[in-house]
């Protein structure tokens, strides 16, 4: 079954404690992105990468890093989390940038 | 910068009534735009994709139409149904600067179909 899978999906951190949600998708997608939703701010996108190896920074990138070291994996990075990164998290994918794009499930991340 | 606007932000109709969700944005310059459902605490799944040069898109009882130059576009839902009770996000797609192409999202209009 074509996915993009998140994990974990729920976590309970504390401030400081680095964290890495993982993503894979399992349809050689080229293009992969991470966002954010919160509620009254829509969906933000935090890091998009159009291929392996090449990395670029979305609307809020601030507290966030990613890695594309191959292309069915994008994990996205917390190095020492804030409260105000406590959101709900989905990564995407689509075969190129542009195309129909396929999104996990989501990863609610709360930050104490 | 480009912004995309959902109205209204939420909608109740009686099952069985047809109905228009709204989406417009600022910035004509799109490559295309999508259409999502995104059902409570789950992630987003694509319901119909437009390219900037196609005035419309269907796939069963859904029905998108873009007006590039106006800045719009409408998701026709006929029939509705209990089952399409959801929430509707628009999402263009195009430049955003420094060499940058860039997915925006709108904040999405909540509809509750009524039995």
């Amino acid at each position: 079954e074509a996915q993009v899978t998140q994990n974990p999906r729920y976590l309970i951190t504390v401030t400081g404690k680095k964290l890495t949600v993982t993503c894979s998708q399992n349809m050689n997608h080229e293009y992969m992105s991470w966002y954010r939703q919160d509620p009254g701010l829509g969906l933000r996108q935090i890091y998009y990468s159009m291929n392996v190896e090449v990395t670029d920074k979305g609307d809020v990138p601030e507290g966030y890093k990613v890695s594309r070291k191959e292309k069915r994996n994008f994990p996205l990075i917390l190095e020492s989390p804030s409260p105000n990164q406590t959101s709900l998290y989905f990564c995407a994918s689509s075969l190129a940038a542009g195309n129909t794009i396929y999104f996990g499930e989501g990863s609610w991340l709360t930050v104490v | 910068k480009q912004e995309v606007t959902q109205i209204p932000a939420a909608l109740s109709v009686p099952e069985g009534e047809n109905l228009v969700l709204n989406c417009s944005f600022t910035d004509s310059a799109i490559y295309n735009l999508q259409w999502f459902r995104q059902d409570p605490g789950k992630g987003l799944t694509s319901l119909l994709l437009i390219q900037s040069s196609q005035r419309e898109q269907t796939s069963g009882r859904l029905n998108a139409s873009l007006d590039k130059s106006s800045g719009r576009s409408t998701l026709y839902i006929a029939a509705s149904q209990p089952g399409d009770s959801a929430t509707y996000l628009c999402a263009v797609y195009g430049y955003s600067g420094a060499g940058s192409y860039q997915l925006t999202f709108g904040k999405g209009t909540k509809l509750s179909v009524i039995p």
